[in-house]
Formats: structure tokens, C-alpha cells, sequence
């Protein structure tokens, strides 16, 4: 098994560009999910799907969406890249929503800087 | 090399010593907790996690105590390695919910 992948590893965009962030998991996990992590700091919440066609914000979900049209895949979209947006986003995934099981497993991250 | 109490942002410790790295949690409703390592330019990766029915459980080479009276939880890690040189981040999880909330972290770094 692969695990989550992410791509692209690295990005600069322009303020004002749009772009998505492919993420894939070949675990048949259900629930998935977007955090960003910001320089010194911990993971932040920005959306999270618990199967195929369903999705929800999370804590920061300002500024970026979401889709989850199947199980293994779920992108990140970025419509108007501002500088508070630069940042390391890591995709991750389980198979159970809470208790033992939610230990989510991680991509290896993409880190956006926008210019 | 151990450091207990206090959350602190970093930790040095010299190789072969023990490191206790602590969080301090913020909802009493969580009932499951998880210990993730960061190494430079990857993602967490799950080391251990505890349920709150618990308050020791054990691994290789590392150890997670839960204190749900003060919402406290360490990570000890015996005989620190080199390759322990990492950031470290709690994490927990409320029953019901679907998400994981992480902890600031703690940057530990080995000294040979």
C-alpha cells in the first residue's frame, strides 16, 4: 500500500491564483481529512469528509473547498490564494471516526507559498 | 534530560538518557488520545495512543501516561536515540466526533 499520497510536494502560487491539491489514500478508509500547519505550530482542521459525497468545515475552512466524489480520493481547492494561505497542508485518513482506530494516517505534505 | 510538568516548546536531550515530553489537554469530554512524531519535511506519524478508561500503557521503548484529573498527558521515551530527534504532537479525540485536535508540540533534539 501506498498510504495518502500528495501532490505537488511544493508550490508557489501568486496572490489571486487558483489551484487544487490531489490527495489519494488506497486504505478503503472512509473518513478523511485537510489540516494546514502553520511554521512553530500544530495542525489545524480545515475540512474533513466521513465517506464518498459528504463533507464538512472544519476550524479554519475560510478561503478553500472541498470534494470527496470517491472513497480514495479528496482534493483541496484554493480559489483566491492569499498570503495567509501560505502554509504546509498535510491530508490524512482513518478508518474509524472516533476511539481507537482515528489514528489518522498522514501524506507527507505539500507546502504552499504564496507570493 | 527529563522534563515533567510544564509543556515546553523544545526539549535537548543527550542520547541515551529518558525524555518525558508533556501536553496539557483541553476537553474533559475526550476519551482517547494519540502521540504523533514529525520528522523534518514529513507528515505525523501515529507512535501510541491511550484510551481514558487507561492511565499507563506501554510500547517499544516508549510509554504515554494519561492524567484526566489535571487533563495531562506524557510521552517517556527510554534511552533516547538519535533518530528520536523530532517534533512531537498529542492529539486527542472526543467519542462521536470525527476529528482529531493537535497539540502545539515539542521539538525534541538528541545531543550525541
Amino acid at each position: 500500500n501506498a498510504g495518502v499520497t500528495q501532490t505537488p510536494k511544493f508550490r508557489i502560487l501568486k496572490i489571486g491564483q487558483s489551484m487544487t491539491l490531489q490527495c489519494t489514500q488506497d486504505m478503503n478508509h472512509n473518513y478523511m481529512y485537510w489540516y494546514r500547519q502553520d511554521p512553530g505550530m500544530g495542525l489545524k482542521l480545515i475540512y474533513y469528509s466521513v465517506g464518498a459525497g459528504i463533507t464538512d468545515k472544519g476550524e479554519v475552512p475560510n478561503g478553500y473547498n472541498v470534494s470527496r466524489s470517491t472513497t480514495e480520493d479528496f482534493p483541496l481547492r484554493l480559489e483566491l490564494a492569499a498570503p495567509s494561505q501560505t502554509s504546509v497542508y498535510f491530508c490524512a485518513s482513518s478508518y474509524s471516526s472516533s476511539g481507537a482506530g482515528t489514528e489518522a494516517f498522514f501524506g507527507q505534505g505539500t507546502r504552499l507559498t504564496v507570493v | 534530560g527529563e522534563n515533567v510538568g510544564l509543556h515546553l516548546p523544545t526539549l535537548s536531550v543527550q542520547e541515551g538518557d529518558n525524555s518525558i515530553i508533556n501536553c496539557a489537554y483541553s476537553n474533559s469530554a475526550s476519551d482517547y488520545f494519540i502521540w504523533y512524531k514529525q520528522e523534518s519535511g514529513k507528515g505525523p506519524q501515529f507512535i501510541i495512543d491511550i484510551r481514558s478508561n487507561m492511565d499507563k500503557r506501554q510500547g517499544q521503548r516508549v510509554t504515554v501516561l494519561l492524567n484526566k484529573t489535571v487533563k495531562h498527558l506524557s510521552l517517556q521515551i527510554a534511552a533516547t536515540q538519535p533518530g528520536d530527534s523530532a517534533v512531537y504532537f498529542c492529539a486527542e479525540n472526543m467519542e462521536g466526533d470525527y476529528k482529531l485536535s493537535f497539540g502545539a508540540g515539542t521539538t525534541v533534539t538528541v545531543r550525541a
